[in-house]
């Protein structure tokens, strides 16, 4: 099946500096991604909705100027965490698309990434 | 807005028996997909199966198979001669038929443990 990859898989950084985490779909072209955030054994919150090309859409709560996300190709999207703060610590995880050859509706998630703010 | 509820939190099952997990949904739409997506302790989701609501035929994947009950609102797993692999959390999921942009709606999720 179609692989989605993300960079990093783990990071840890310091209270007040930005983090960038990078989501590639590796061997297909993705018009829409999504970012999920997932806190222990609970189910995936939806952050927001990647359009390659154009302004993400976010879901009610989650602040635009925090999580800035990025779909600058059909095969790149980042979600910047700006000025993070402890309670950023998370599991955060993309999710890409496949529209080619009749697949609308097969949605392929990336391995995440664990984001530790101290 | 779309909800998808799964009733049971954790559930359990003997190696090689045999194991259906629950999920209801709701929505005032007719055409729509739904999903199950398994995330063993890589956490990396996998799905499992998927069911287009339009057809009526149940969808199977080796062994596992859902019950589809569009009248119910209703979209079980059942997983059978359960192998340790798949002991993980399931979660069902939604989508509207209509719109790539159409995110998943995704139920809480049942952790499933497979007693060896």
């Amino acid at each position: 099946g179609a692989v989605v990859s993300q960079h990093p898989s783990r990071v840890i950084c310091k209270s007040g500096t930005s983090v960038k985490i990078e989501c590639r779909s590796l061997d297909f072209q993705a018009t829409t991604m999504f970012w999920y955030r997932q806190f222990p054994k609970k189910s995936l919150m939806l952050m927001a909705t990647s359009n390659e090309g154009s302004k993400a859409t976010y879901e009610q709560g989650v602040e635009k100027d925090k999580f800035l996300i990025n779909h600058a190709s059909l095969t790149l999207s980042t979600l910047t965490v700006t000025s993070a703060h402890p309670e950023d610590s998370s599991f955060y995880i993309c999710s890409a698309r496949d529209v080619a050859g009749g697949a609308v509706d097969t949605q392929y998630f990336g391995p995440g990434t664990r984001l530790t703010v101290l | 807005a779309q909800t998808v509820t799964q009733s049971q939190p954790e559930m359990s099952v003997q190696e090689a028996e045999t194991v259906t997990l629950s999920c209801t949904y709701d929505t005032s739409e007719s055409d729509y997909y739904l999903f199950w997506y398994k995330q063993p302790p890589s956490r990396q989701m996998i799905l499992v199966i998927r069911q287009e609501a339009y057809k009526q035929q149940n969808a199977t994947e080796n062994r596992f198979s859902v019950n589809f009950q569009k009248a119910a609102k209703s979209f079980s797993l059942k997983i059978s001669d359960s192998q340790l692999g798949d002991a993980a959390m399931y979660f069902c999921a939604y989508r509207s038929f209509n719109s790539g942009n159409t995110p998943l709606v995704f139920g809480k999720g049942t952790r499933l443990s497979v007693i060896a």
